[in-house]
């Protein structure tokens, strides 16, 4: 089944923050998190194994909470570069993914 | 090339025709999958391939959509009688066991695919 991601849609300042989450209804064994920019080939960032654990990306990081089953992306003093659509992806192979709908991400100057 | 090149990048067909989209991987990357990616959708996972396993195909919509992998490479994901609901972009991506293990899948661009 599709995780859930929340917002859909987030605008930013540069330097602002905001955090995306990513919730399923099944057991959480990995999340994956992707970012796309338009036209663009979709751009690992990162993936997290094991509850509570968190990662980090530039100033992206991410935790995942295996009780809840859901992860959440933290996007830290936000870049002009950090704009694109954020995916999260679960499932019990590696490549083998459900991904989640996306968060459109606009940081503007 | 570097990347995962796909082709063509862009196809219009008619209702009712076959298409075949082409996918090859990054050289020595022994796993190759398909994805569809649907107007403000996510990535529906459609087959997967293995080195010489059997391909896993679970995601595959409709008995309309086949894939193949030939010499463990380039992969050709064929499409009979398109169907309008068949309009989307197919992203394919492969890793090796290396980026297996830190789970990154590197993707394509994509071939967008229309059907009037």
């Amino acid at each position: 089944q599709q995780p859930v991601q929340s917002p859909q849609a987030v605008i930013l300042r540069e330097g602002e923050d905001a955090v995306i989450n990513c919730s399923s209804s099944k057991a959480l064994y990995s999340v994956h998190w992707y970012r796309q920019k338009h036209g663009e080939a979709p751009v690992f960032l990162m993936i997290l194994l094991k509850g509570g654990e968190q990662k980090g990306h530039e100033k992206i990081s991410a935790s995942f909470n295996e009780k809840k089953q859901q992860s959440s992306l933290y996007l830290t003093a936000s870049q002009l570069s950090y704009s694109g659509t954020y995916f999260c992806g679960s499932g019990a192979g590696w490549g083998k993914l459900q991904f989640g709908a996306g968060t459109q991400v606009v940081v503007t100057p | 090339g570097a990347g995962v090149s796909q082709s063509p990048s862009n196809k219009v067909t008619e209702k009712g025709k076959d298409v075949e989209l082409r996918c090859d991987p990054i050289s020595g990357h022994t796993a190759l999958y398909w994805y569809r990616q649907s107007l403000g959708q996510g990535l529906e996972f459609l087959i997967y391939f293995q080195g010489n396993s059997a391909p896993d195909k679970s995601g595959l919509p409709s008995d309309r959509f086949s894939a193949e992998r030939t010499g463990g490479s380039v992969s050709t994901l064929t499409i009979q009688r398109t169907q309008q609901e068949d309009s989307a972009v197919y992203l394919c991506a492969s890793s090796s066991w290396t980026s297996a293990n830190t789970g990154e899948l590197f993707f394509g661009e994509g071939s967008r695919l229309t059907v009037l």
